[in-house]
């Protein structure tokens, strides 16, 4: 079982520079979402999608975009990279859950992204 | 709004004795809580959920957690650690839509034999 799938595991980027940090998963789950973590901070949320073609920002979304054309996919795109963005980037995943919020679910997470920017 | 608070962000203990790792939540509805671990240079993984169905929860590996909402904590607790319980905690709250989640800041645990 694949699960949450994260490419590339590693990548370290110059200022200014782009790029995709791709995300898939096998699980037909609706709900995708892009974490990351900096130490002593815990998991901050960057974006999330309940659906395809759905997609809505979370806590900390500047300098980064998102799109979700497929059930499957989720790609985080960073424009312009900053020193900042130095992060480990998660990608999770889950099914409605019951109850009004629909939030008593587990979230499926993929290895994650260390990406570096110098 | 909703936010966790973990104290303590390491603690050391010996194989064999009680691990207890603390967790504070606030939360203005009734929350949904979870407790994930994370093994080096790993994801994340779900030890275990409270969902208003019973107030202590049992989880993987020996792990249990005990709601109490008189004191808004879900505190961890495992009665004799293992040396493979070395990895980073975090507990999680979820009472918005959507399953988000807000994270404590974790809980590093080493265990020394």
């Amino acid at each position: 079982n694949a699960g949450v799938t994260q490419t590339p595991k590693f990548r370290i980027l110059k200022i200014g520079q782009s790029m995709t940090l791709q995300c898939t998963q096998d699980m037909n789950h609706n709900y995708m979402y892009w974490y990351r973590q900096d130490p002593g901070m815990g998991l901050k949320l960057i974006y999330y999608s309940v659906g395809a073609g759905i997609t809505d920002k979370g806590e900390v979304p500047n300098g980064y975009n998102v799109s979700r054309s497929t059930t499957e996919d989720f790609p985080l795109r960073l424009e312009l990279a900053a020193p900042s963005q130095t992060s480990v980037y998660f990608c999770a995943s889950s099914r409605p859950g019951q109850g009004p919020s629909q939030s008593n679910t587990e979230a499926f997470f993929g290895q994650g992204t260390r990406l570096t920017v110098v | 709004a909703q936010s966790v608070t973990q104290l303590g962000s390491h603690v050391s203990v010996s194989e064999g004795a009680l691990v207890l790792l603390r967790c504070n939540y606030s939360s203005s509805v009734p929350p949904y809580l979870f407790w994930y671990v994370q093994y080096p240079n790993q994801g994340l993984q779900l030890l275990l959920k409270y969902t208003s169905a019973a107030t202590l929860v049992k989880g993987i590996n020996g792990f249990e957690a005990e709601f109490k909402k008189s004191e808004t904590s879900f505190h961890l607790t495992k009665p004799s650690a293992h040396m493979s319980d070395a990895a980073e905690y975090f507990c999680a709250v979820s009472a918005d839509s959507w399953g988000k989640l807000q994270f404590g800041a974790g809980t590093q645990v080493v265990v020394t034999p």
